[in-house]
């Protein structure tokens, strides 16, 4: 079965600070790729995501991804966070071509300071 | 418009209570889904529903039934509830293969 690390549980950064968050599953064939955000209180969003083509993806709110697959990682990065993206963060994956279902990592939560 | 809507927002109620949460999705998708997000934030796939089949994760009680009038709704039935069911229950959708979910706001369950 597929599963999905996030390695950072717990993040805090002061703003301005650069942010990277690591994600990395377990399945050998073709995936999708997603981050999610979930602000506190909220539903989760989309930020980005990564079905094929060049392995950098940009999101919104200045968030990128990179996707390696000879590492099965699928880090989230941004140069320089705001308070305003303290939330949780989740990296999902799905097998377009197997077990269709998104299977999610435990997530990381990211607290900035002002 | 609400793309993913649920109702209610929260729930409060008793030890052994049946209990249903309602989902809708305007957005044209074949599948949806019921995730459960506990206190610490862990998401885990309950069940998944598109038109030629339901996906059910083992580890669900089978007082948890999903019940789709259409393919616009998927609700959630709980029966005999427990402490132990208290969390969110988030619905879901997408496009079958492509894996992108649209969530609903959510539905906080308390069991006292």
């Amino acid at each position: 079965a597929q599963s999905v690390s996030q390695h950072n549980h717990h993040v805090i950064l002061s703003e301005a600070a650069s942010l990277e968050l690591g994600c990395n599953y377990s399945y050998g064939g073709t995936v999708n790729l997603f981050w999610y955000v979930q602000y506190p209180g909220q539903h989760l969003q989309l930020l980005l995501k990564y079905f094929s083509g060049d392995p950098l993806v940009k999101g919104i709110k200045g968030f990128e991804a990179e996707f390696i697959k000879s590492k099965f990682s699928f880090n989230l990065r941004k140069p320089s966070v705001q308070w305003s993206d303290t939330a949780e963060y989740f990296c999902a994956v799905n097998e377009p071509g197997g077990s269709y279902i998104p299977t999610f990592g435990r997530g990381t939560s990211l607290i900035v300071h002002p | 418009d609400t793309a993913v809507s649920q109702t209610p927002k929260y729930l409060v109620t008793q030890m052994g209570n049946d209990k249903s949460i309602k989902c809708e999705q305007n957005l044209g998708h074949d599948t949806m889904y019921w995730y459960k997000q506990d206190s610490k934030k862990f998401l885990k796939i309950m069940f998944s529903y598109n038109n030629k089949e339901l996906i059910i994760n083992e580890t669900v009680p089978n007082r948890f039934s999903p019940k789709s009038p259409d393919k616009a709704h998927l609700n959630l039935h709980i029966n005999s509830l427990e402490l132990g069911d208290s969390a969110v229950y988030f619905c879901a959708s997408s496009q079958v293969y492509t894996g992108e979910l649209f969530f609903g706001e959510g539905s906080r369950l308390t069991v006292l």
